[in-house]
């Protein structure tokens, strides 16, 4: 069965430090894995995707990493802020006869406390 | 402005009474999904649309019947709905281009859906 593995289930950390959350995949055939942020009673809004030949991608503080042959993917915060306080969701496309099918991680909760 | 619009957004119905919620995108996207979220389980895929007339299951299809007659619009239909069905439901849209899905999913403001 596709599975999404997120960790940790929720983090706490001070404003100013840095992050990781990690995103573990068994979906085959893969197409690509996209890292979500979800602020509380809001939809979620993309950050990144990691196509099956990228390594790494930045968007501002968010930088994600994709290891293909590995199945994980993590997602590093640099500098944190208040404002990053969120549910964080990794999803993951299927290829094939799987393409029009999404598998969601559960979500890393992140706290950032000032 | 680029949006997935959901109506309503927050509904308190019984138990067996037939409700839609509504969904609508303003971008031309082939692709639309609905999703609902439960704490502790994330985000799951109730059905998906490729494209007009075309429609197929998610993971959760059970209680749940769509319809995709036109581009923009993708409700969600429960026949008759049961407390289990109790939670927050995201609609969401995606651009085919080029025939892959490679673009980021648009989703609306979530549904709220409360049955007694």
């Amino acid at each position: 069965k596709n599975q999404v593995e997120q960790s940790p289930q929720s983090l706490i950390i001070l404003e100013g430090k840095n992050c990781t959350l990690q995103c573990n995949y068994t979906v085959s055939p893969f197409s690509n894995l996209r890292w979500y942020k979800q602020d509380t009673g809001r939809g979620p809004v993309s950050l990144t995707i990691m196509t099956f030949s990228e390594n790494t991608k930045s968007n501002g503080r968010y930088t994600a990493t994709l290891d293909a042959d590995t199945k994980q993917s993590s997602l590093h915060i640099t500098a944190s802020q208040l404002s990053d306080s969120a549910s964080y969701i990794c999803v993951v496309r299927g290829g094939g006869t799987s393409y029009g099918k999404l598998t969601f991680g559960q979500g890393t909760i992140l706290t950032v406390h000032p | 402005e680029a949006q997935v619009t959901q109506n309503p957004r927050y509904l308190i119905t019984v138990t067996g009474k037939k409700l839609t919620v509504t969904c609508s995108q303003n971008m031309n996207h082939e692709y639309m999904s609905w999703y609902r979220q439960d704490p502790g389980l994330g985000l799951r895929q109730i059905y998906y649309s490729m494209n007009v007339e075309v429609t197929d299951k998610g993971d959760v299809p059970e209680g749940y019947k769509v319809s995709r007659k036109e581009k923009r619009n993708f409700p969600l239909i429960l026949e008759s709905p049961s407390p289990n069905q109790t939670s927050l439901y995201f609609c969401a849209s995606i651009s085919l281009a080029g025939g892959l899905l490679t673009g980021e999913l648009f989703f609306g403001e979530g549904s709220r859906l409360t049955v007694l």
